[in-house]
C-alpha cells in the first residue's frame, strides 16, 4: 500500500514548455485535489475531483488543466508554463466516507525559469 | 470564502516545553484537520477534529465549533516535533470534505535540544 504517489520529485521547467505532473493512489479513494504551496504560504486548493470524469476548480485554476479518467489517477498539466507557477505542489486523497483524514502525496518541487 | 488565521506565527521552544497553537475561523466548518509539516516538506495528518476533543500521545487538540476556533496543544516537545503546523477547514455540509480544504498560513514551530 504506497497511499499517494507524485512524479516526478523536482522538475526544473523554462517557460512556455508544457509538462503534466503525476499523481496516483491504491486506497481506491474517491477524492483526489491538487494543492499549491507557495514560500511562507499554507496549501492553496487548484483543482478537485469527487470521482472517476468529474472535475472541478478550486481557488486557484488559472494556467491548469486536469482529468480523472480512472479512480486511481489524477494528473495536473500545466500547458503553457509561467514563472509564476514555480511552487511545490502537493496531491491528495480522501474517501467518500464522513470524518476521514486527507492523505498527502510527498510533493512535486517545480521550477520555472 | 472562508478565512483561517493560526497564531502565534512563529514559535521557538526548548525540549520539553509545552505548547499551545490557534487556529480562528470566520465560518462554520464541519471538517477541520490539523497537519504537520516535517521539516523534509512531507504533511501528516495529526487530527480530523471538526469538533469536541481528541488525543493522540504528546499532542492533543480541541475545537469549539460554535466559538470558530481550534487548539493544538503539544506536551514535552521534542526536537522531532519541529516544522509546520497547518490548520485545515471545510465549510461543507455535513462531514465529507470533497477534498477541498482551505488552509491556514501555519505556525512554524522550532524545538532546540
Amino acid at each position: 500500500n504506497a497511499g499517494v504517489t507524485q512524479t516526478p520529485k523536482f522538475q526544473v521547467l523554462k517557460t512556455g514548455q508544457s509538462m503534466t505532473l503525476q499523481c496516483a493512489q491504491d486506497m481506491n479513494h474517491e477524492y483526489m485535489s491538487w494543492y499549491r504551496q507557495d514560500p511562507g504560504m499554507g496549501l492553496r486548493l487548484i483543482h478537485y475531483s469527487v470521482g472517476a470524469g468529474i472535475t472541478d476548480q478550486g481557488e486557484v485554476p488559472n494556467g491548469y488543466n486536469v482529468s480523472r479518467s480512472t479512480t486511481e489517477d489524477f494528473p495536473l498539466r500545466l500547458l503553457s508554463a509561467a514563472p509564476s507557477q514555480t511552487s511545490v505542489y502537493f496531491c491528495a486523497s480522501s474517501p467518500y466516507r464522513d470524518y476521514q483524514p486527507q492523505h498527502f502525496g510527498d510533493g512535486t518541487r517545480l521550477s520555472i525559469l | 470564502g472562508i478565512q483561517v488565521e493560526q497564531s502565534p506565527p512563529d514559535l521557538i521552544l526548548q525540549e520539553g516545553a509545552n505548547s499551545t497553537l490557534r487556529c480562528n475561523f470566520s465560518d462554520s466548518v464541519n471538517n477541520l484537520q490539523w497537519f504537520h509539516q516535517n521539516p523534509w516538506g512531507q504533511l501528516i495528518n495529526l487530527f480530523y477534529i471538526p469538533s469536541g476533543t481528541k488525543q493522540n500521545g504528546r499532542l492533543s487538540a480541541t475545537t469549539v465549533a460554535t466559538e470558530r476556533y481550534s487548539l493544538l496543544y503539544i506536551s514535552s516537545s521534542q526536537t522531532t516535533d519541529s516544522g509546520v503546523y497547518f490548520c485545515a477547514v471545510d465549510p461543507n455540509a455535513g462531514g465529507t470534505s470533497y477534498g477541498k480544504l482551505t488552509f491556514g498560513q501555519g505556525t512554524i514551530l522550532t524545538v532546540h535540544p
